[in-house]
């Protein structure tokens, strides 16, 4: 069985400041991991994804997300924040069947000051 | 290109009334179909999937139903709703292929059950 939980259900940064949303997750076969991000009102958008090639992995958006199998964690980072960047990310875990279904983590809302 | 519908955008309806919510993908062909859950923060809860016309997985049971009568049309339905099934569903698609296939999701369906 697999799972994702992403610490701190509300993140709160300044203009400009680095974004840091964490995410741990389990797995018992070597995962495929994913950050999406969720606008009001709207579905998902996929920021990126980790495919067992280069351990950091760039997005959209200027995000990028490093896995490290030894702390079984996919931190999700931006250096400077933008006020666009206020969302809901999460992060997920695929089980690597051929069917493809994603555990999601609860989320993380970010929000960003002026 | 691919694109998903889902509509309506938002439903208020009564507890113990019927639910049909419909999703279509246009500009693929077999790909496989998910509904989410979002209550918040409870994160994303799959419900269910279909890999091909008239195949259902369930991942958790419950009072809603999902039907595939055509390729690319995904049916979520239910005969009485409960409180409990309020939410905002996405349905969402992915290419019948591999794990590391992301997921494109539609813009979500609101239903406040009253």
């Amino acid at each position: 069985a697999q799972s994702v939980t992403q610490l701190g259900s509300h993140v709160s940064v300044s203009e400009g400041a680095l974004v840091l949303l964490r995410c741990n997750y389990s797995s018992s076969v070597p995962p495929y991991l994913f950050w999406y991000v969720q606008y009001p009102n709207q579905g998902l958008q996929l920021l990126l994804k980790y495919t067992s090639a280069a351990t950091l992995v760039k997005g959209i958006n200027g995000f990028e997300a490093e896995f490290k199998k030894s702390e079984t964690s996919f931190h999700l980072t931006k250096p400077s924040a933008h006020m666009s960047d206020a969302a809901e990310y999460f992060c997920a875990v695929s089980d690597g069947g051929s069917n493809y279904k994603l555990t999601f983590g609860k989320g993380t809302l970010l929000t960003v000051n002026p | 290109s691919q694109t998903i519908h889902q509509w309506p955008a938002t439903l208020v309806q009564p507890v113990g009334s019927p639910l049909s919510l419909e999703c279509t993908v246009e500009g693929t062909s077999n790909p496989n179909l998910y509904w989410y859950r979002q209550a918040a923060g409870r994160g994303l809860q799959l419900l269910f999937y279909s890999v091909g016309i008239g195949q259902i997985s369930s991942e958790v049971p419950q009072n809603l139903s999902a039907s595939r009568p055509q390729d690319r049309q995904f049916i979520l339905s239910s005969k009485k709703l409960l409180l409990s099934d309020s939410g905002f569903y996405l349905c969402a698609w992915s290419d019948n292929g591999g794990a590391d296939e992301k997921l494109f999701f539609g813009s979500g369906t609101q239903l406040s059950v009253l």
